[in-house]
């Protein structure tokens, strides 16, 4: 069965603080992806990766970076965490045009 | 500007009644729909997909219904089940490219 594994649930920041969220993926897919999920805006792109060392902006990647250094690992870094970025981060993967495969999600607060 | 709309952020269904999400769309490239459902800490999973040259497709309880002309497609759950309370997010791609998420609409099904 496919699996994304999103290594933090629940996560407190304080602003300024640098942040990273990690996310591996068990399927062997190219495609990997961070979304962040707010009430009433669904899920909105951030980044995504089509293949090792390679990224590409999303809707929304003001604020944001990513890291994609093996194949199974996708991370997505806060530089300077603000208030603004508390959210829920969804990470997916997935192979070719087929449908995302989500992880669980990380809870990120910025206080 | 949100190319992909649920307009309505919540529905309540009497178990074993019908539940129709509805979902609009402003972008007439995409070609390809999807619906996903979300429960509470759990990332988003697959329901069931359409292409724009059908205009109904059905798995078991559910099935989504795609009219071109009006840009809309609904989700129908046939009997509802308690257990099928959930947020159903509807998403659109145009030629194999990102998703486009909708909002959301949480659905309610009562015992």
């Amino acid at each position: 069965d496919v699996k994304v594994t999103q290594s933090s649930r629940y996560l407190v920041k304080r602003t300024g603080e640098k942040v990273f969220l990690e996310c591996v993926q068990d399927m062997d897919h190219e495609n990997m992806f961070w979304y962040r999920q707010d009430p009433g805006l669904g899920l909105r792109l951030i980044y995504f990766s089509y293949d090792v060392k390679m990224k590409e902006k999303g809707d929304i990647p003001e604020g944001y970076s990513v890291s994609r250094e093996k194949k199974e690992r996708f991370s997505l870094i806060l530089e300077s965490a603000s208030t603004n970025q508390t959210s829920m981060y969804l990470c997916a993967s997935r192979a070719g045009n087929s449908p995302l495969h989500f992880g669980n999600g990380t809870r990120l607060t910025v206080t | 500007d949100q190319q992909v709309k649920q307009n309505s952020p919540s529905l309540s269904v009497q178990e074993g009644r019908i539940s129709i999400l509805n979902c609009d769309y402003t972008n007439s490239m995409f070609d390809y729909f999807l619906w996903y459902k979300k429960y509470p800490a759990e990332g988003p999973t697959f329901l069931i997909s359409i292409s724009s040259i059908k205009d109904k497709n059905e798995d078991g309880r559910f099935t989504v219904f795609l009219n071109k002309s009006a840009k809309h497609l609904s989700l129908h759950i046939v009997p509802s089940q308690p257990g099928d309370s959930a947020v159903y997010f509807c998403a659109a791609s145009a030629a194999g490219n990102m998703l486009t998420f909708g909002g959301g609409t949480r659905l309610m099904v009562k015992p």
